[in-house]
């Protein structure tokens, strides 16, 4: 079955660590996006992605980075300098490069800073 | 930018009722209007979405109405089961900005 893959589904960090969050598709989609999660709040842009080694910064993007070497992946990493990092991650592919479109969303990676 | 607001935050509906969440949006420039719903710890899936060309759009016992001039939206679900408790985003958008989401509605379904 086609779809995303979202690694690891938890994670523990500790202050000023570095963490990266893997971002699996195989629906051949052009498109990659990173969402962040926060209780109570809708989902908020952080960075996306319309073609390999390209990608734009979303709404809320400092303290993080990305990379999108191959059109299957797009991992996040979340650094030291994200002051409130906590949160659900959601990594999402849409068909085409647009904006818009139904996005196709993995299934999350929690992380928790101690 | 856009700016959404959803209502309610909380929604709880006898099953087989029916339920209606809304939503505003500020952009007139936007035109396209996706919901989605999410299960616990999962991602959210989309269920239902509409252009601005068009008034209203149903599957089954999910609708959706557009009100352009108001600039408000809504989803409409119709004789409610125990499946469809989740969390209910909208959003919009359709510019370069691309979508702006609400910040969702947790919908029971009392049996």
């Amino acid at each position: 079955d086609g779809g995303i893959t979202q690694s690891p589904k938890y994670l523990f960090r500790k202050e000023g660590q570095n963490v990266t969050l893997s971002c699996e598709q195989n629906l051949n989609h052009d498109a990659m996006y990173w969402y962040r999660q926060d209780p109570g709040q809708g989902l908020r842009l952080i960075y996306y992605s319309q073609i390999v080694n390209d990608f734009q910064k979303g709404d809320i993007a400092e303290g993080y980075s990305v990379s999108r070497e191959k059109k299957e992946s797009f991992p996040l990493t979340v650094t030291s300098a994200q002051k409130n990092p906590t949160a659900f991650y959601l990594c999402a592919s849409t068909r085409q490069g647009a904006l818009t479109g139904e996005l196709f969303f993995g299934e999350g990676s929690r992380l928790t800073v101690l | 930018g856009e700016n959404v607001e959803q209502h309610p935050s909380t929604l709880s509906v006898q099953e087989g009722d029916s339920a209606v969440i809304k939503c505003t949006y500020s952009d007139s420039a936007s035109n396209y209007f996706p919901w989605y719903k999410q299960e616990l710890g999962k991602g959210p899936q989309l269920i239902i979405d509409i252009r601005s060309n068009v008034g209203e759009k149903k599957d089954q016992r999910i609708a959706v109405t557009l009100n352009k001039t108001a600039k408000h939206f809504s989803l409409h679900i119709t004789e409610t089961q125990p499946e469809d408790s989740a969390v209910y985003f909208c959003a919009a958008g359709g510019g370069a900005d691309g979508l702006t989401f609400g910040k969702g509605t947790h919908l029971i379904i009392q049996p």
